[in-house]
């Protein structure tokens, strides 16, 4: 399969742990972004690199989170100290540039207790 | 049970019938656009997009109209399938994709 891949499918986490999700983006696409997506709603905008560069970080990524694209390639999200409010959908997805259709992984469940 | 927060406006529609979902728009980035279905537990899936030189662009079984001066763009699938239930996104994409509210397709047998 060489579509967008994500990991875990699904977190369950008490308040105030930390947390880290990885994307693994399809090859060659030098753009990946990471969404937040929570029930009834469309994605939301949180971040995106271009290669390893982080362009990009929407006011919904508070100093709690952090991305990683050290090599170009696969991304993590971490999340520290938890909160309730973080519960949701976290959307990864990737594209050759700009202007370009965005392909999505699965998503990563995360539930906050 | 019901879940909080699926607010999201429905269309029923029979099978075999033609369904038209709509999406207006106010300020975009760009004006390149992008339809999406979702179907439950999954991430986005891209149907058919469509750029500002363009005001129609035809896929398979679906067409999107693009009404620039008006600001309006409309998703058309025709012969709608069961397996056409999900959420449809239309997005607007300039550096990222701004997603417009969803709308909930229901394929009724």
């Amino acid at each position: 399969d060489t579509g967008v891949s994500q990991d875990p499918r699904h977190k369950i986490t008490k308040r105030g742990q930390n947390v880290t999700f990885r994307c693994d983006p399809i090859s060659e696409h030098n753009r990946l972004y990471w969404y937040r997506q929570t029930l009834g709603q469309g994605p939301e905008f949180l971040t995106y690199f271009q290669n390893e560069a982080q362009l990009e970080k929407s006011r919904l990524l508070s100093d709690r989170f952090s991305a990683e694209r050290p090599k170009g390639s696969f991304s993590t999200l971490e999340i520290q100290r938890t909160e309730q409010g973080d519960s949701a959908m976290y959307l990864c997805a990737s594209s050759p540039t700009s202007l370009y259709e965005q392909y999505f992984g699965p998503g990563t469940r995360l539930t906050v207790t | 049970g019901e879940s909080v927060g699926l607010h999201l406006p429905t269309l029923s529609v029979q099978e075999g019938d033609n369904s038209i979902i709509n999406c207006a728009y106010s300020n975009s980035a760009s004006d390149y656009f992008i339809w999406y279905k979702q179907e439950s537990g999954k991430g986005p899936q891209f149907i058919i997009d469509i750029r500002s030189n363009m005001d129609k662009r035809q896929g398979q079984r679906v067409t999107v109209l693009l009404n620039k001066t008006v600001k309006h763009l409309s998703l058309q699938i025709a012969a709608t399938q069961p397996g056409d239930s999900a959420v449809y996104f239309c997005a607007n994409a300039g550096n990222m994709l701004t997603f417009g509210g969803g709308t909930r397709l229901m394929v009724k047998p």
